[in-house]
């Protein structure tokens, strides 16, 4: 069966430095989506994306965040200056009615 | 807005029965139903468009009531892989599509 496939798997970063996390959806799905998950929390919606562009963002989904689907393939999530409390684990998704998400990235800051 | 989902958590021994409930104060378009084991993704179980709609996935079956903006998740004769933490996502549009907190199901021997 066709996967989100998302790297890297952990991410280890320093306070105020950028990170960049990759995702590469499944080939003909439509909608793109970040969601991040605090340990033990529920599955936060960051943002969706849509025909090359943004759809809906959350409130999290502030100005230190960007999303971008640069080659047609890939989708990243940039993070310009990491806070503590932008650790949790990230998941990538896509889908044209099911949604799949990835495997997810654990982002650590430090 | 996210939707609210009960119980919290439940626990039932294997063969037993379960309904869990997810609720929206706003109109819904879908209602998608997934579930987590701990340290992995979530895993699509189902997804119901159209109000009243009743959907099966093996022993586990969902309800989408449009018109009270609610549905609900039935674990039937339950086994120990239905454990998981059980997530509802609604949308009341094409693009969001927003988790509620969950319900963590223990299925014991």
């Amino acid at each position: 069966e066709p996967e989100v496939t998302q790297t890297p798997s952990h991410q280890v970063t320093q306070m105020g430095q950028e990170v960049i996390l990759r995702c590469v959806p499944i080939s003909n799905h439509l909608y793109f989506y970040w969601y991040r998950q605090i340990l033990g929390q529920k599955v936060e919606f960051l943002v969706s994306f849509y025909n090359n562009e943004i759809s809906e963002k959350s409130e999290i989904f502030d100005d230190q965040f960007s999303v971008e689907r640069p080659d047609g393939s890939n989708f990243t999530l940039k993070i310009r200056s990491t806070k503590l409390e932008d650790s949790a684990m990230y998941f990538c998704a896509s889908r044209n009615e099911k949604l799949f998400f990835g495997s997810g990235t654990q982002l650590s800051v430090l | 807005q996210q939707p609210v989902q009960s119980p919290q958590a439940v626990i039932l021994r294997e063969g037993e029965d379960a309904v869990i409930n997810c609720s929206s104060s706003k109109a819904l378009y879908s209602v998608h139903w997934y579930r987590q084991k701990h340290g992995e993704a979530p895993v699509f179980l189902m997804i119901l468009l159209k109000g009243g709609e009743q959907k099966g996935h093996d022993k586990i079956s969902a309800s989408f009531n449009e018109k009270k903006q609610q549905s609900s998740l039935y674990l039937t004769a339950s086994q120990l892989s239905y454990s998981g933490t059980y997530f509802c996502g609604t949308g009341s549009n094409d693009y969001k599509l927003s988790f509620g907190a969950g319900t963590t199901v223990t299925v014991r021997a």
